[in-house]
């Protein structure tokens, strides 16, 4: 594997599952980001780990839950969800977070989650 | 609120055309990268601009960056269909370490 690979790529809950994404970065990155991205809005930054320590939490409604074991794997753990979360779920990684080389990120192709 | 606006918000063409998209801001950037997502996948990195005026092409694809860094623009050169998608700008304001993302200029290029 190379990249950024995210799994499930497609996922379909009810309100009163508990699921989990997980996402695995092979480029030696320090830093593993989680976005939302919903119909016609902006990629919204979610979490933010850098050498596996949460740098950022942007408001994030408690029923997403990050868990980053490792530099290389990031998961999005999901419970009692909104049919207003169904949207493209994408991780990310960089060399390191909070400096310069943040701003290049590699992304994986995401999961789309259905909340039903 | 530091935001990066992309405009056109859409466009179609025909294969075979040119067309510039922009990005702009009131803030600094230190660097802003360009990125191309197809639909069901994740964004790619294009390219990744940093001196204030700098230019760089990638095969029929020119980006520039303002010379106040503040803006960039995104020239594509006959385009094809294989470059329909939707084109992300992003980048960190100058002084802080987020790194933000505009709405995207979604084209689609006709055969």
């Amino acid at each position: 594997e190379t990249g950024v690979t995210q799994t499930p790529r497609h996922l379909v809950m009810g309100m009163t599952n508990k699921k989990s994404l997980k996402c695995e970065q092979h480029l030696g990155h320090n830093a593993m980001y989680w976005y939302k991205q919903s119909a016609k809005k902006p990629l919204e930054l979610m979490f933010v780990y850098n050498f596996k320590e949460q740098t950022e939490n942007n408001s994030v409604p408690s029923r997403f839950s990050p868990e980053c074991p490792n530099s290389s794997h990031l998961f999005l753990h999901l419970h009692t969800l909104q049919p207003e979360d169904s949207a493209l779920y994408l991780c990310a990684s960089s060399q390191v977070a909070g400096v310069l080389g943040d701003n290049e990120q590699f992304f994986g192709p995401g999961t789309r989650l259905t909340v039903l | 609120t530091q935001l990066l606006e992309q405009s056109p918000q859409f466009l179609s063409i025909q294969e075979g055309e040119n067309l510039t998209v922009y990005c702009n801001s009131s803030s600094v950037f230190s660097s802003l990268q360009w990125y191309r997502q197809e639909p069901g996948e994740g964004p790619v990195l294009l390219v990744t601009v940093v001196t204030g005026g700098e230019v760089k092409k990638l095969k029929r694809l020119t980006f520039q960056f303002g010379d106040a860094r503040k803006d960039s623009s995104l020239h594509i050169t006959a385009a094809q269909p294989g470059d329909t998608g939707l084109y992300l700008c992003a980048g960190a304001p100058t002084g802080g370490f987020k790194t933000i993302f505009g709405a995207g200029t979604r084209l689609f290029v006709k055969a």
